[in-house]
């Protein structure tokens, strides 16, 4: 069974553009749920996605949104980036949202922002 | 909301020794909490869970406990070895609803040495 796919592994941008990141859940999960990681910060939750709804978000600015699709796949943007923004940003899937339980992560997407 | 605090932030054991990493958590309505491994480029994985009408949960070498009344929960590794070796992240959350809303612990860098 394969696991959860992010694409791409690695990325550099420059100030003030944007970022589209790509992650496949396992076959069967339909809820995603995506978090950044970073040295300072640790993981904090950015979004959940269930059947193409948001579910759940956490405190960051509207120049992170996302969006999941009809096969369950899903997206996060970043506009306008900055050098904060840089991090590993991981996406983890499972078969059901809300109410706890084993979320599996991807190896996530490593962005630089220069 | 829900803030997670996680000690130590390193810890080193001697291989067959045992391992106990605390955490603290803020929120009373927090009824889910797991434990993650992450080892070097990879994502997080979960180990080990309890929910909140558990006091205490174990599977082989690895058990958690939960005191609801303090609002701690702990994990311990029996019996340690190498392959332990990673950082382990505490988290809580609230289900049903924000099962999936993790508020991560700061992680504990884990070394267990021959």
């Amino acid at each position: 069974k394969a696991g959860v796919t992010q694409t791409p592994r690695y990325l550099i941008k420059t100030r003030g553009q944007q970022v589209t990141l790509s992650c496949s859940p396992i076959s069967g999960h339909r809820s995603v749920s995506w978090y950044q990681q970073t040295p300072g910060q640790g993981l904090q939750f950015l979004f959940e996605y269930f059947s193409e709804t948001q579910r759940n978000k956490g405190n960051f600015p509207g120049r992170f949104s996302g969006r999941q699709f009809s096969n369950s796949r899903s997206e996060m943007n970043v506009s306008t980036l900055e050098l904060g923004d840089s991090a590993l940003y991981l996406c983890a899937s499972s078969l059901e949202a809300g109410r706890g339980g084993e979320l599996f992560f991807g190896e996530g997407s490593r962005l630089t922002v220069l | 909301g829900e803030n997670v605090e996680q000690h130590p932030s390193t810890l080193s054991v001697q291989e067959g020794d045992s391992a106990v990493i605390k955490c603290t958590y803020s929120d009373s309505a927090s009824n889910y909490f797991p434990w993650y491994k992450q080892e070097l480029g990879k994502g997080p994985q979960l180990i080990i869970d309890i929910r909140s009408n558990v006091g205490e949960k174990k599977d082989q070498r690895i058990a958690v406990t939960l005191n609801k009344t303090a609002k701690h929960f702990s994990l311990h590794i029996t019996e340690t070895q190498p392959e332990d070796s990673a950082v382990y992240f505490c988290a809580a959350s609230k289900a049903p609803g924000g099962g999936n809303k993790l508020t991560f612990g700061t992680g504990t860098q884990l070394k267990v040495e021959l």
